[in-house]
């Protein structure tokens, strides 16, 4: 069975600077997707970035971007010049890219805080 | 705003009750998923709807069940309801049965007293 694991429960950055957040998975599949979500106060789950594992290039969105290691099966995010509006609980999520059951599996999560 | 909504937003109940919660996918999105998110934990995932006929189930009790209908929103009902069902209670839809794209509602705050 595919898991995700989030080892950092809690990570904090000074405003301005960049921060990375750790998201490893363990699969025998060749072909899925991975996820950053981001869960602010309000509890809206909010999609930040994703990576088809067939691409070799590194996803990235604004500030956010990802590092894809396949062989490493790991998938980090760095955020860069950190806001304020960052903090939040951020999860790592994976599926399965073809497959009946499209559920995304989830890692426990990393709070983020931002210092001002 | 995902597009997607739900109903109620929050739901305060005694144990052994029975509640329903509402999802209204976004327009034009055939497929339903329901997660559960316990007290700082991450989300797991129930039941998948595609186009009204179950697709895939995760970890969702017998007490659980769901379903879609015809104008495509979905109900997650729960009975029997036990203090450890409080939780946070996700909505999701995509496109088709093969999107990679879910979109998230807002949630629903159950708490069983």
């Amino acid at each position: 069975a595919q898991t995700v694991t989030q080892s950092q429960p809690e990570m904090s950055v000074q405003e301005a600077e960049t921060v990375t957040l750790s998201c490893t998975y363990d699969t025998s599949e060749s072909d899925y997707y991975l996820f950053w979500y981001k869960q602010p106060p309000s509890r809206q789950m909010i999609l930040v970035i994703r990576q088809e594992a067939y691409k070799q290039q590194n996803a990235t969105e604004n500030r956010f971007s990802v590092n894809f290691q396949k062989a490493a099966k790991s998938f980090s995010l760095k955020i860069s010049d950190s806001q304020l509006g960052d903090a939040a609980m951020y999860f790592c999520a994976y599926r399965r890219a073809f497959d009946s059951n499209y559920q995304l599996i989830w890692g426990a999560g990393t709070k983020l805080i931002i210092k001002p | 705003d995902s597009g997607v909504t739900q109903t109620p937003k929050h739901l305060i109940t005694a144990t052994g009750q029975r509640v329903t919660l509402r999802c209204s996918p976004r327009s034009g999105d055939l497929s339903v998923y329901w997660y559960q998110q316990s007290l700082d934990q991450g989300l797991q995932f129930l039941i998948q709807y595609y186009n009204g006929e179950e697709r895939a189930k995760g970890n969702i009790l017998e007490r659980f069940s769901a379903q879609q209908f015809p104008d495509l929103h979905s109900e997650l009902n729960l009975s029997s309801l036990e203090l450890g069902d409080s939780a946070l209670y996700f909505c999701a839809s995509s496109t088709r049965d093969v999107s990679y794209e879910q979109y998230f509602g807002p949630g629903t705050r159950l708490t069983v007293t």
